[in-house]
């Protein structure tokens, strides 16, 4: 799996946008961006995935660079419950028989203020 | 909306006794996964599980982990002489099949304390 590099910390007024990025510039043709996060100690939480296409859901918004070494995370207006650490992760999606595990890095711990 | 279950939320036990910390994954899920979070640390695999058979596991499971499916909801992790060393959230994951996709969902994990 292509390594991921994430800034350790970052802070973020709340009702602001909060840009997270991460640099995996090893990444290969077939593996996916994944974005999960973690509250304080409870499991961690799928927040979206892409290819190369920019993605959005509910949650936020995944934009992807077209060289496709970096990509960045957007909350488009953070509070406070969405304090946490942010997990980039890549890897190939899984369509053989294969675990597909995923690959915990520390990741980006975002701290949104009052 | 559906969610992976775990229970107990905490375990306290006396070193060298046996643990089992139990999920019930997502009802129609066919991979199932147990991670650990030692305090401080990355979340870190331990195991994957398919078709009723171990399909990965990483150099922590070693002979005193066993997984297991007892039923048809329930996933359990054994340790079977808990060390000091093994006090870790412990989380289990689960996912639906092949894919695109390959979205994981996490319980919100047994917190086990070994004394």
């Amino acid at each position: 799996d292509a390594k991921t590099t994430q800034p350790p910390s970052m802070d973020c007024a709340e009702g602001r946008a909060a840009n997270l990025p991460c640099n995996h510039s090893t990444i290969s043709g077939n593996e996916y961006v994944y974005w999960y996060r973690q509250i304080h100690s409870q499991g961690p939480q799928y927040i979206i995935h892409g290819l190369k296409n920019n993605e959005t859901n509910e949650m936020a918004s995944l934009i992807i660079t077209e060289d496709r070494k970096s990509s960045t995370l957007i909350l488009p207006h953070a509070t406070l419950r969405d304090t946490a650490v942010y997990y980039c992760i890549v890897r190939v999606a899984g369509s053989g028989a294969g675990s597909y595990q995923l690959t915990f890095g520390k990741g980006t711990k975002l701290s949104v203020i009052p | 909306e559906p969610e992976v279950t775990q229970t107990p939320s905490h375990q306290v036990t006396q070193m060298g006794q046996e643990v089992i910390l139990r999920c019930v994954p997502i009802s129609n899920h066919l991979y199932f996964y147990w991670y650990r979070q030692i305090l401080g640390q990355k979340v870190e695999f331990l195991v994957s599980f398919y078709n009723n058979e171990i399909s990965e596991k990483s150099e922590i499971f070693d002979d005193q982990f066993s997984v297991e499916r007892p039923d048809g909801s329930n996933f359990t992790l054994k340790i079977r002489s808990t060390k000091l060393e093994d006090s870790a959230m412990y989380f289990c994951a689960s996912r639906r099949d092949r894919g695109t996709k390959n979205i994981q969902y996490f319980g919100a994990g047994t917190r086990l304390s070994v004394l």
